[in-house]
């Protein structure tokens, strides 16, 4: 059983357009994260939510919006996709407080072309 | 901030030999955890150590708190060993600022 979800695994598609990704864990953790991994594998934070609460909110441009339904998803759309969008968004989540102890999904390798 | 420092950033090894990763802070801090990122992309927790020696498998990990280094050892590599080694600290911050400052990672590959 996947700890930690993300759909799609891939994603290609052209600048201008919108895209989300979805991210589920069944860990019954509070908090949950968006990560970007550039091609030089340096790993960002984006954004952490605790309990469907923004908590992180790293500078990332606008066209960026996270959204959390509830404590177990944590979703992820971007509007008007441009080239230095392409990366690998990781989701992840972790208990209350034990930010060292993250468990992460299986990445999303979005492409724009 | 806190910076952290990992090395060497890449490093390729016959399977069966051992090696050191390094990971450096600049300050103090209260947790320190290793990651493995598998070829497949795929990260995961391997050691949680704010201080002391942990071993798991071939696998070990010892900080030195106190100067502000991190070490993990892997002897008898093998081929499922390479992937990207992380290593990350927390930030300390108060309240909501708190996340993990993470390093660069060491690309490790295991030849067969």
């Amino acid at each position: 059983d996947t700890a930690v979800s993300q759909t799609p695994k891939y994603l290609v598609t052209q600048m201008g357009n919108d895209k989300s990704i979805k991210c589920e864990q069944n860990l019954g953790h509070d908090t949950m994260y968006w990560y970007k991994q550039d091609s030089k594998k340096f790993l960002k934070i984006m954004f952490s939510y605790n309990n469907k609460e923004l908590i992180i909110n790293e500078t990332v441009p606008n066209r960026f919006s996270p959204k959390s339904p509830d404590k177990a998803h944590l979703n992820l759309h971007i509007n008007s996709l441009e080239l230095g969008d392409s990366a690998v968004y990781f989701c992840a989540s972790s208990q209350v407080g034990l930010i060292y102890e993250q468990y992460f999904g299986p990445g999303t390798r979005l492409t724009v072309t | 901030g806190i910076q952290v420092e990992q090395s060497p950033p890449d490093l390729i090894l016959q399977e069966g030999a051992n090696s050191t990763l390094r990971c450096n802070f600049s300050d103090s801090v209260n947790n320190l955890q290793w990651f493995h990122q598998n070829p497949w992309g795929q990260l995961i927790n391997l050691f949680y150590i704010p201080s002391g020696t942990k071993q798991n498998g071939r696998l070990s990990a010892t900080t030195v708190a106190t100067e502000r280094y991190s070490l993990l050892y892997i002897s008898s590599s093998q081929t499922t060993d390479s992937g990207v080694y992380f290593c990350a600290v927390d930030s300390g911050y108060a309240g909501n600022n708190r996340k993990l400052i993470w390093g660069l990672g060491t690309s490790l590959a295991v030849n067969p």
